[in-house]
């Protein structure tokens, strides 16, 4: 089973309309991180919001939002007030405790949504 | 501040060539990853360091790919001989072991093996 999935491949916002990106996780860890990278089409990976599996509120860093929902194990991203250069692929990501070694983690990615602002 | 710095930004080579990718993480993080990117896999975790020590390399897809990391501002990945399938993008990552633990990518490599 996948970890993290993306249900959405693509997705279309009007600018500075709202727009929630899903994601769904799977882990029998409880202690968890939910993470949001996005990947213009210059291609780097940028970081854009981090929500711990014991936070009780909401993540939230200016236009982005995290709706996390423990029991439905869901960790939607949300954009208010999209704008054009919202235009990119979008991941999500969970980090799980690696008890190897270091005892540090591995970082699983989803299959990403690609969201377009259209004027 | 700098953030993850890799070179070369694009590589061309031809398959049977060694291809060398260079990282330098940002100052002060103790963890550094390795990750490929393609349309059919996504991306996958090849490696990762802690203090410049080899922790899980179970990502690596087989023999031809190797990783260092000989001090704590530098680290390769060296793919010997390439074949086409290495074709992909390649990103390194840093992380300071914080609370939320996150991973700053560098602007990744863009590797075509013909």
């Amino acid at each position: 089973a996948q970890k993290i999935t993306q249900t959405q491949p693509g997705m279309f916002v009007q600018e500075k309309e709202a727009v929630t990106l899903d994601c769904t996780y799977d882990t029998s860890d409880q202690s968890y991180g939910l993470f949001w990278y996005k990947q213009p089409s210059s291609g780097e990976m940028i970081f854009l919001i981090y929500q711990g599996s014991y936070d009780e509120q909401n993540a939230t860093e200016g236009r982005y939002s995290l709706n996390f929902q423990k029991a439905r194990k869901s960790a939607n991203l949300v954009i208010s007030a999209s704008q054009l250069g919202d235009s990119a692929m979008y991941f999500c990501a969970m980090r799980e405790v690696s008890y190897s070694g270091a005892g540090s983690y591995q970082l699983t990615f989803g299959k990403g949504t690609k969201l377009s602002v259209i004027p | 501040d700098a953030g993850v710095i890799q070179s070369p930004r694009h590589e061309v080579t031809e398959m049977g060539q060694e291809v060398t990718l260079r990282c330098k993480p940002i100052s002060g993080h103790d963890y550094l990853f390795w990750y490929r990117q393609t349309m059919m896999r996504g991306l996958e975790l090849l490696i990762y360091f802690n203090n410049n020590v080899p922790i899980d390399d179970s990502g690596m897809p087989e023999d031809r790919f190797s990783a260092k990391m000989p001090n704590a501002s530098f680290s390769t990945l060296k793919i010997q001989p390439s074949e086409p399938r290495d074709s992909a993008v390649y990103f390194c990552a840093s992380s300071f072991r914080t609370r939320s633990e996150t991973q700053y990518f560098g602007p990744g490599t863009r590797l075509l093996v013909l």
